[in-house]
């Protein structure tokens, strides 16, 4: 079945502890990026890959890094989280580039006390 | 900047009433726009892309249309089941370019009555 994964799908975690969020995608697609969607605000982009090895900023990249070293995953990293953190985060992925169907993953919610 | 509204943002109509969910945006020099579905604490799940070289496109009962000098882009709902109920939001692309990304409107959270 064709489809993105997310894991964790829930995270609770404290200020600071540096964590992972993994996202992977069976499709061969090459373009993937992070979403974070918050209430009143709506989804904005975090940081977005068109290919292996080339990753670029979203709207809203400050405390977050990604890594694409495989075409099939694009983990989101937050190095030292913070409350301001705590969010509904997906990740996505389109064929080509942004313009395509894009299939998001089913979310990641987490939480920093 | 592409800005993106979607009015209303909740909707209530009985079972069975066709319905329109409309989507504006400021920018008309988009590739394309997108219709994503999104249930409680779930992902997006996309409906409808349609390019900007056409007017409409349709997928069982939803039909969406697009009027890009205007800025603006309709679903419609034919024939409303409980199931319908979601929120559904409207995703023009940004620009012209390969890297353009989409922009996503705040959504229109639709409640269908049995």
């Amino acid at each position: 079945e064709a489809q993105v994964t997310q894991n964790p799908r829930y995270l609770i975690t404290v200020t600071g502890k540096k964590l992972t969020v993994t996202c992977s995608q069976n499709m061969n697609h090459e373009y993937m990026s992070w979403y974070r969607q918050d209430p009143g605000l709506g989804l904005r982009q975090i940081y977005y890959s068109m290919n292996v090895e080339v990753t670029d900023k979203g709207d809203v990249p400050e405390g977050y890094k990604v890594s694409r070293k495989e075409k099939r995953n694009f983990p989101l990293i937050l190095e030292s989280p913070s409350p301001n953190q705590t969010s509904l985060y997906f990740c996505a992925s389109s064929i080509l580039d942004p313009r395509g169907t894009q299939y998001f993953g089913p979310g990641t919610r987490l939480l920093v006390l | 900047k592409q800005e993106v509204t979607q009015i209303p943002a909740a909707l209530s109509v009985p079972e069975g009433e066709n319905l329109v969910l409309n989507c504006s945006f400021t920018d008309s020099a988009i590739y394309n726009l997108q219709w994503f579905r999104q249930d409680p604490g779930k992902g997006l799940t996309s409906l409808l892309l349609i390019q900007s070289s056409q007017r409409e496109q349709t997928s069982g009962r939803l039909n969406a249309s697009l009027d890009k000098s205007s800025g603006r882009s309709t679903l419609y709902i034919a024939a409303s089941q409980p199931g319908d109920s979601a929120t559904y939001l409207c995703a023009p692309s940004e620009g012209l370019n390969r890297d353009d990304k989409i922009i996503f409107g705040k959504g229109t959270r639709l409640h269908i009555l049995p």
